[in-house]
């Protein structure tokens, strides 16, 4: 079975300019996660799906990051204009409902 | 809002050796899982615990729900050079609509 997919690996981009994230969950999960990753910390929760819908973005700093999935499979992060301190690992995670997460193996993007 | 200790922040022990970390927390949990991140790769699930009280094994792997539901402690037997890796906690509750809490993760690192 696939794990959770996503892409780019890697991202380096200069501050100001957007980025976007992709990422594909197991299939027949229907709760998809986007986590932030500092250097030296745990993940942090971004965003949470349950099929199509955002039910919990308290912690999406809203006025750079928006996030979608509109068909209830695979999502899309987005971050405009992107930030020196958005240098971070992005990560997916997927679940069937509130069951264990499995994570994906992040993009690590560089904003310069 | 909710937070996790996790200790110790890094360990370097012999290979062979026993290693023992915890995670304690100010708010009660219902769930606490245990991951392991290796570099550039996203945590993988390592045990998942749900009752207070329970004791897990997973191979060399042990992980023991607090009676309190506010602590967990993962224990790793005769360690490997694959054990290294940054462990983490996490915790998950009614409450906080099922959201799971990281904890800042304990660096191991083992000398062969």
């Amino acid at each position: 079975e696939a794990g959770v997919v996503q892409s780019p690996r890697y991202k380096i981009i200069e501050k100001k300019q957007p980025v976007a994230f992709w990422c594909n969950p197991i299939s027949g999960h229907n709760t998809l996660y986007w986590y932030l990753q500092n250097l030296g910390q745990g993940p942090e929760l971004l965003i949470r799906y349950e099929n199509e819908e955002a039910v919990d973005d308290s912690q999406l700093p809203k006025d750079r990051f928006s996030a979608e999935r509109l068909k209830g499979v695979d999502s899309t992060l987005k971050i405009q204009p992107a930030e020196l301190g958005d240098s971070a690992v992005y990560l997916c995670a997927s679940s069937f409902g509130t069951n264990e997460q499995f994570f994906g193996p992040g993009t690590r993007l560089t904003v310069l | 809002g909710q937070q996790l200790n996790q200790s110790p922040q890094s360990m370097f022990i012999q290979e062979g050796e026993d290693v023992s970390m915890n995670c304690t927390s100010s708010s009660i949990f219902n769930t606490w899982l245990w991951y392991k991140q290796d570099p550039g790769e996203g945590p993988v699930l390592l045990i998942a615990l749900y009752k207070a009280g329970e004791l897990t094994s997973n191979g060399r792997l042990t992980a023991q729900f607090g009676i309190t539901r506010k602590d967990s402690f993962l224990n790793i037997s005769a360690s490997i050079p694959s054990d290294v890796g940054i462990y983490f906690c996490a915790g998950q509750s009614f409450q906080g609509a099922q959201k799971l809490v990281f904890g800042q993760g304990t660096r191991l690192t083992i000398n062969p």
